[in-house]
C-alpha cells in the first residue's frame, strides 16, 4: 500500500536551517507530482510547495518562496524540503503529500490522495 | 492566487444532514477536493471530482458544485464524522494550490 514517511523534524533556532525528507513506497513515485503542506498548531492547512513528477518544475507559497526548496530523487523514491532562514511562524507539522489528477468533460480535480503522518518543526530560541 | 472561503463552524444533530460549502472563483473551472481531519491525525481525502469517493469512504459523503461554490454533504451524520473539513484546489495560475480555512463540524 502507499506509504509516505516524513523525517527530519525537530527544534531549531530562528534563522537556522533544517532539511525534511519523505520516503515513498507502494506506488509509482516517479510518475507523481509531490507536495509539502503544513499545519501550525491550532491552525488550518497551508500548502507549501509542489514539484513535478520529473523534478523539472517547482512552485512555492509566497510565505516560503526564496527560503524553502523542494527536491526529489526518483532513483531513491525520496522527497526533500530544504528550509532556510527559519522563522517562528514556520513552526508547524509538515506533511508529505501525493497528488493525483482526475478530469472529466465537466472539469478537473487535483486531489491530495495520500498523506504522510507528518513531522513537527518547532522554530524557537 | 485564489482564495477559498468556508464557514468556520457548522452544527448538526446525529442522523441529520449537513452541508459544508467552499466558495472560490476557481470552482467555475475546477472541482474541489475535500479532506477530513480529526485531532492529532493527518487529513484524509473524502471526496473529489464531481462526486467521487476514495475507497473506504462511506456513501453518506457526497459532493456538488454550483457557480463558484463547491459543497460537501454528509447525509445521516454519524458521531465519527465530527471533525474539521477542508477544501482545496489549484489556483487560477494552475501552479499553486490553496486550502480553504476549514469548517469544524460539531454534533448538537
Amino acid at each position: 500500500q502507499v506509504q509516505l514517511v516524513e523525517s527530519g523534524g525537530g527544534v531549531v533556532q530562528p534563522g537556522r536551517s533544517l532539511r525534511l525528507s519523505c520516503a515513498a513506497s507502494g506506488f509509482a513515485f516517479r510518475s507523481s507530482a509531490m507536495h509539502w503542506a503544513r499545519q501550525a498548531p491550532g491552525k488550518g492547512l497551508e500548502w507549501v510547495a509542489v514539484i513535478s513528477f520529473d523534478g523539472g518544475n517547482d512552485y512555492y507559497a509566497d510565505s516560503v518562496k526564496g527560503r524553502f526548496t523542494i527536491s526529489r530523487d526518483n532513483s531513491k523514491n525520496t522527497l526533500d524540503l530544504q528550509m532556510n532562514s527559519l522563522r517562528a511562524d514556520d513552526t508547524a507539522v509538515y506533511y508529505c503529500v501525493r497528488e493525483t489528477e482526475y478530469c472529466s468533460f465537466t472539469g478537473c480535480s487535483y486531489p491530495f490522495d495520500h498523506w504522510g503522518q507528518g513531522t513537527l518543526v518547532t522554530v524557537s530560541s | 492566487s485564489s482564495e477559498l472561503t468556508q464557514d468556520p463552524v457548522v452544527s448538526v444533530a446525529l442522523g441529520q444532514t449537513v452541508r459544508i460549502t467552499c466558495q472560490g472563483d476557481i470552482f467555475r473551472h475546477h472541482y474541489a477536493s475535500w479532506y477530513q481531519q480529526k485531532p492529532g491525525q493527518a487529513p484524509v481525502l473524502v471526496l473529489y471530482g464531481e462526486n467521487i469517493r476514495p475507497s473506504g469512504i462511506p456513501d453518506r459523503f457526497s459532493g456538488s458544485r454550483s457557480g463558484n461554490t463547491s459543497s460537501l454533504t454528509i447525509t445521516g451524520t454519524q458521531a465519527e464524522d465530527e471533525a474539521d473539513y477542508y477544501c482545496n484546489s489549484r489556483d487560477s495560475s494552475g501552479n499553486h494550490r490553496v486550502f480553504g480555512p476549514g469548517t469544524k463540524v460539531t454534533l448538537l
